[in-house]
């Protein structure tokens, strides 16, 4: 079974409106960390945004936010007032505590290609 | 000053060869990571090194050998490559951030692209 799964293999949104991208997990260990990755279109991969399974409160970086749902075991993230800059590959990825403890790896979902229309 | 730096950044080559690629990260990290992202830009973990020490290990050919000289540096070698070994290569590292979740984010370097004729 996917540990991480992302839904959407692409998604249109307009210039200065807000996009959610899906991204559920699996997991039965309590302890573990939800990571947003940006990869735009000349390869490198940049940080956007943690959030730990014990935080009370959903993360959030600049226009960047984590609609975290426990229950529902999702972890959407949000853009708001998106920009042409925006366009690039989404991934969404989880640490498990308990497998490969802090250190441990990050396993990445397929990923969700963001498009921002002018 | 960039905080991870992979070398070469483009590798082409022919069947059959050997080839490495190596990572520095300036960051004062403990733990070095690669990853593999292939055509269809799925990222996989391939190797985790701590202090110099293997701690991840995946289901990777044996052609495949990670090298760590010391906790700044993590080498890929990679022998006999094959079609199936074309693909971006990400080095990796981060730091301890403590904490109950794992708070480590990983800083990637720039990606190695690697193909094989």
């Amino acid at each position: 079974a996917q540990k991480i799964t992302q839904t959407q293999p692409g998604m249109f949104v307009q210039e200065k409106e807000a996009v959610t991208l899906d991204c559920t997990y699996d997991t039965s260990d309590p302890s573990y960390g939800l990571f947003w990755y940006k990869q735009p279109s000349s390869g490198e991969m940049i940080f956007l945004i943690y959030q730990g399974s014990y935080d009370q409160q959903n993360a959030t970086e600049g226009r960047y936010s984590l609609n975290f749902q426990k229950a529902r075991k999702s972890a959407n993230l949000v853009i708001s007032a998106s920009q042409l800059g925006d366009s690039a590959m989404y991934f969404c990825a989880m640490r498990e505590l308990n497998y490969g403890g802090s250190q441990g790896n990050l396993i990445f979902g397929k990923g969700t290609k963001l498009s921002v229309k002018p | 000053d960039t905080a991870v730096s992979q070398t070469p950044k483009y590798l082409v080559t022919q069947m059959g060869n050997d080839k490495s690629i190596k990572c520095e990260q300036n960051l004062g990290h403990d733990t070095m990571y690669w990853y593999k992202q292939d055509s269809k830009k799925f990222l996989k973990i391939m190797f985790s090194y701590n202090n110099k020490e293997l701690i991840i290990n995946e289901t990777v050919p044996n052609r495949f050998s990670p090298k760590s000289p010391d906790k700044a540096h993590l080498n890929l070698h990679i022998n006999s490559l094959e079609l199936g070994d074309s693909a971006v290569y990400f080095c990796a590292s981060s730091y301890p951030a403590g904490g109950l979740s794992g708070a480590n984010v990983l800083t990637f370097g720039a990606g190695s692209r690697l193909t094989v004729l």
